[in-house]
Formats: structure tokens, sequence, C-alpha cells
């Protein structure tokens, strides 16, 4: 069975400090994996999209890496701000995209 | 990156009356769609693809008959929610394409949150 998982469900850190959000998947035989910032009530905007044939994928303060053969991907946001607190999900494209349960995040000030 | 608009963003309507959800792709072609359901605290579950000229495809469980969805052309996708019932009061966000293939990435929309009363 092809699942997403994401954890911790919930994350809190200092303004300042770096965020490691971790995503995992049962199936390596993958698309492309995307990752996405939820905030409350909101819909989801798009980080950044690692295809199967890429290692990591760069925007700003934003890293993130995959391993496939392990089936794990890493979200790295770096020197994190109060404006950083959301919600973070990943999603997998076996053909349709499925999602993790996502990590909820708060940057203290 | 492409632009998804959905609309409306809040609806409340009273049980056994329909509603309908828009999802517009602003700058870009679509002919995919997808309708995804979100309860609190749980992830995005997918409903139905929906194809630009064609009947949508459900997902397991999931009731075509209440939900109608209709791709009527490459911009817009509609959801309907007929005959709603308290247990439908969810977060409906749709998704789209710009182009056709699996290593595309996904855009979505800002979302509707349906509260039938």
């Amino acid at each position: 069975k092809q699942e997403v998982t994401q954890i911790p469900a919930a994350l809190s850190v200092p303004e300042g400090e770096n965020l490691v959000l971790n995503c995992s998947f049962t199936d390596s035989a993958i698309y492309n994996l995307q990752w996405f910032r939820q905030d409350p009530g909101k819909g989801l905007t798009s980080l950044l999209l690692i295809q199967s044939s890429q290692r990591e994928q760069t925007s700003g303060r934003l890293n993130a890496s995959l391993d496939k053969s392990s089936g794990r991907s890493t979200l790295y946001i770096a020197a994190s701000q109060p404006g950083d607190s959301a919600t973070y999900l990943c999603a997998v494209r076996w053909g349709k995209l499925q999602f993790g349960a996502g990590t909820q995040v708060v940057v203290t000030p | 990156g492409a632009v998804v608009s959905q609309h409306p963003s809040r609806v409340i309507c009273k049980s056994g009356t329909s509603v309908k959800i828009e999802c517009r792709s602003l700058d870009f072609q679509a002919t995919t769609m997808f309708w995804y359901r979100q309860f609190p605290k749980q992830s995005l579950m997918l409903m139905a693809t929906s194809n630009e000229g064609s009947k949508a495809t459900y997902e397991q469980g999931v009731e075509k008959d209440k939900f109608l969805i209709n791709h009527a052309s490459l911009t817009l996708s509609t959801l309907t929610v007929t005959s709603a019932h308290p247990e439908d009061s969810s977060f409906y966000i749709c998704s789209a394409s710009g182009s056709p293939g699996t290593n595309t990435e996904a855009f979505f929309g800002q979302g509707t949150r349906l509260t039938v009363v």
C-alpha cells in the first residue's frame, strides 16, 4: 500500500532556529514529490517540487532533499521566522498525488 | 507559479439544499482538475478527477450523485454538493496542473469552507 507519513505532527521552535521537517513514503517508484504550505483555513501553496530523478531542490531559505531508496524527503527551512508558522504538507505522486497528514509548525518570537 | 482560483471561500447552507463551488485556472489551461476534501487535522483526500469534456472519475466511496462534477471548459471545473447534510460540512480544495503528464507541479485553489446547518 502506498502511504505518506509525516513525523512529528507538530513542532515548535524559537525564531532563528533551522527547521527540519520529515516525510517518508512506502513505495520508491514515485514520479515526483512536492512540499506545500497551508495556512489555517486556506488552500495550499506549492513550495518545492522534486522530480524522481533529482536529489534536491532549493528556493531561498528552503531546501528539500529526496532519497528514493530510503523512501524519505526532508524539508529544511533556514533561520526560521514567525511568518513560517503554518502546516507543511508533503505529497508524493504515484500517478495520483497522495498527501501526508502534515506537520504543524509554530515559530515563536 | 500558476494561479488557481476557487470560489466561494466560505459558504453556509441549509440542510437539503445544493451548493456549487467553482475552480478556475486563471493563467493556464487545465485539461484535468482534481477535487479534494479535508477534515480538521487530517490530510487531503482525493474525491474525484475532473476531465474536460468527459465524465469525472470518482474515488472509491465517493458518491457521484451527491458530488456532481462538471468540467465545462479548459479553465473551469465545478463541484456541486447536492442535498447537503451536516456531515458534508468540510473544507473542499481543487487542484490543477498546467500540462498533462505525471511529472508536473500541482497548484491549488484557496479552498472552500462548507458549513451545512
